[in-house]
C-alpha cells in the first residue's frame, strides 16, 4: 500500500514561477526523499531531510518537513521548462531501519516556456 | 562508473506466459530493491536485497511473483503465469552499503512490461 499522498496530482506554470508540492505520510519515519521522474521511467534522487530536520536547500530546492503533521513540501523556485517532469515523495520508515521506501502517488510539473 | 541497469527495456508477452526482468546494480551497492509502477500510479514496493540478509519480500503481489539476487550483484525478477494486471513498469535501484551514510537509490531505466 502506498503510504505517501501527493498534492496537487498536476501542476502547471510559468517559466519563472516557483513551484510546491506537498506530500503528506501515515508512519514515523526515519527521513524523507524527493525524487523526478522524466517519461515514466527510471528515477532521480533530489534531496532528503531526515526526520529531525525541519528544513533544507539544494540550489533551486526547498523542502520542509513537519513531523507533528507528518507532511512535508518541495518548493522549486524560478521554474525552468526543464523542471517539467513528476515529483515523487518517499520515506523510509522509522522502525527497523530497512532501507526499504514507501512512495507517494507523485505530482505532475508541467512547466510551460 | 555505470549506473544500474535493466533488461530487457521493453518485454511483450501473452497472458499465462513466464517472464524474467533483470537488474545489474552499481558494483558496491549491498542493497537491491524492486519496484512496479503502473501507469499514472506511484511506485509500488516489490522486494529488497540487504547484503547477505534474507530479502524482504513484503510487498510480492502473489505467489506468481519471486526474485533472487547472486550475492551482491545481478538479481532477476521472475513472473510466473502472467496476467494482464501485471503490464507496468518494472523498476530496480541500488543504494551503497549503510556504514556510507547514504541512504539513497539509484534507479535502473525500467522494464516496460505489457501482457496480451
Amino acid at each position: 500500500s502506498q503510504q505517501g499522498e501527493e498534492d496537487p496530482q498536476a501542476l502547471s506554470i510559468q517559466e519563472g514561477e516557483n513551484a510546491t508540492m506537498n506530500c503528506s505520510y501515515k508512519t514515523s519515519i526515519n527521513n524523507l526523499q524527493w525524487y523526478r521522474q522524466n517519461s515514466g521511467r527510471g528515477l532521480v534522487h533530489l534531496i532528503l531531510i531526515r526526520s529531525n530536520e525541519r528544513e533544507k536547500h539544494s540550489g533551486r530546492l526547498r523542502v520542509t518537513l513537519d513531523t507533528s503533521k507528518k507532511s512535508s513540501s518541495l518548493l522549486i523556485t524560478a521554474s525552468r521548462a526543464a523542471d517539467t517532469a513528476s515529483y515523487f515523495c518517499a520515506t523510509e520508515g522509522g522502525s527497523g531501519n530497512t532501507g526499504k521506501l514507501i512512495f507517494g502517488q507523485g505530482t505532475t510539473l508541467q512547466v510551460k516556456p | 562508473g555505470a549506473g544500474v541497469s535493466q533488461s530487457p527495456s521493453n518485454k511483450v508477452t501473452e497472458k499465462g506466459k513466464d517472464v524474467e526482468l533483470r537488474c545489474d546494480p552499481i558494483s558496491g551497492h549491498t542493497a537491491l530493491y524492486w519496484y512496479r509502477q503502473r501507469l499514472g500510479q506511484g511506485l509500488e514496493f516489490l522486494i529488497y536485497f540487504q547484503g547477505n540478509s534474507a530479502p524482504d519480500k513484503s510487498g510480492l503481489p502473489s505467489d506468481r511473483f519471486s526474485a533472487e539476487r547472486t550475492g551482491e550483484s545481478v538479481s532477476t525478477l521472475t513472473i510466473q503465469r502472467t496476467q494482464q494486471e501485471d503490464s507496468a513498469v518494472y523498476l530496480c535501484a541500488s543504494s551503497a552499503p549503510r556504514t556510507s551514510g547514504s541512504r539513497k537509490q539509484y534507479f535502473g531505466p525500467g522494464t516496460r512490461l505489457t501482457v496480451l
